[in-house]
């Protein structure tokens, strides 16, 4: 079985440009979430989608980055327009009813 | 919000010998405490988890355990192979893993042959 697809792997742009991050979860898993990692540190919640609906945005920093989960499967990420500070590793993860979570590879981005 | 922190930051141990990460938690009502392993350039895996009303439970060579009342958990491996050298990550959760799940900052571990 086919785990999280995320792609780009690599995205390398100029500041104030913008970036869309593509996530495929896990056939049948209802929850998607996406997380940024920063260099060193743990991944932080930035939304977390049930089925279509985001759930969980709290975190999501919303006067550049926004999140869509069209038909309940696959989901984009996007920042309009980038800073430097954006640069970090962006995961998905997705889960079926509350169990475990698996984690794509990640896209990494460096704005320059 | 919930407050996962995580030590040590770095652990070096030869090959054989057993590892020991921890982490504690702020929020009592956190039920779900994951704990993923990080390999350069992929995603965090999971390796193990366990939930409130578990005090223990092993895999094989990895072993966490749950102390609610202080809240905090650990992380045991036992027999270290090289393979084991990765970053370790713990998280806590509430809504039983179905909510986002809140990291430590990580441990390096190093196993040295």
């Amino acid at each position: 079985e086919a785990g999280v697809v995320q792609s780009p792997r690599y995205k390398i742009i100029e500041k104030k440009q913008p970036v869309a991050f593509w996530c495929n979860p896990i056939s049948g898993h209802n929850t998607l979430y996406w997380y940024l990692q920063n260099l060193g540190q743990g991944p932080e919640l930035l939304i977390r989608y049930e089925n279509e609906e985001a759930v969980d945005d709290s975190q999501l920093p919303k006067d550049r980055f926004s999140a869509e989960r069209l038909k309940g499967v696959d989901s984009t990420l996007k920042i309009q327009p980038a800073e430097l500070g954006d640069s970090a590793v962006y995961l998905c993860a997705s889960s079926l009813a509350g169990h475990e979570q698996f984690f794509g590879p990640g896209t990494r981005l460096t704005v320059l | 919000g919930e407050n996962v922190e995580q030590h040590p930051s770095t652990l070096s141990v030869q090959e054989g010998d057993s590892a020991v990460i921890k982490c504690t938690y702020s929020d009592s009502a956190s039920n779900y405490f994951p704990w993923y392993k990080q390999e350069l350039g992929k995603g965090p895996q999971l390796i193990i988890d366990i939930r409130s009303n578990v005090g223990e439970k092993k895999d094989q060579r990895i072993a966490v355990t749950l102390n609610k009342t202080a809240k905090h958990f650990s992380l045991h491996i036992t027999e270290t192979q090289p393979e084991d050298s990765a970053v370790y990550f713990c998280a806590a959760s509430l809504g039983g893993g179905a909510d986002g799940l809140t990291f430590g900052k990580g441990t390096h571990l190093i196993i040295q042959p």
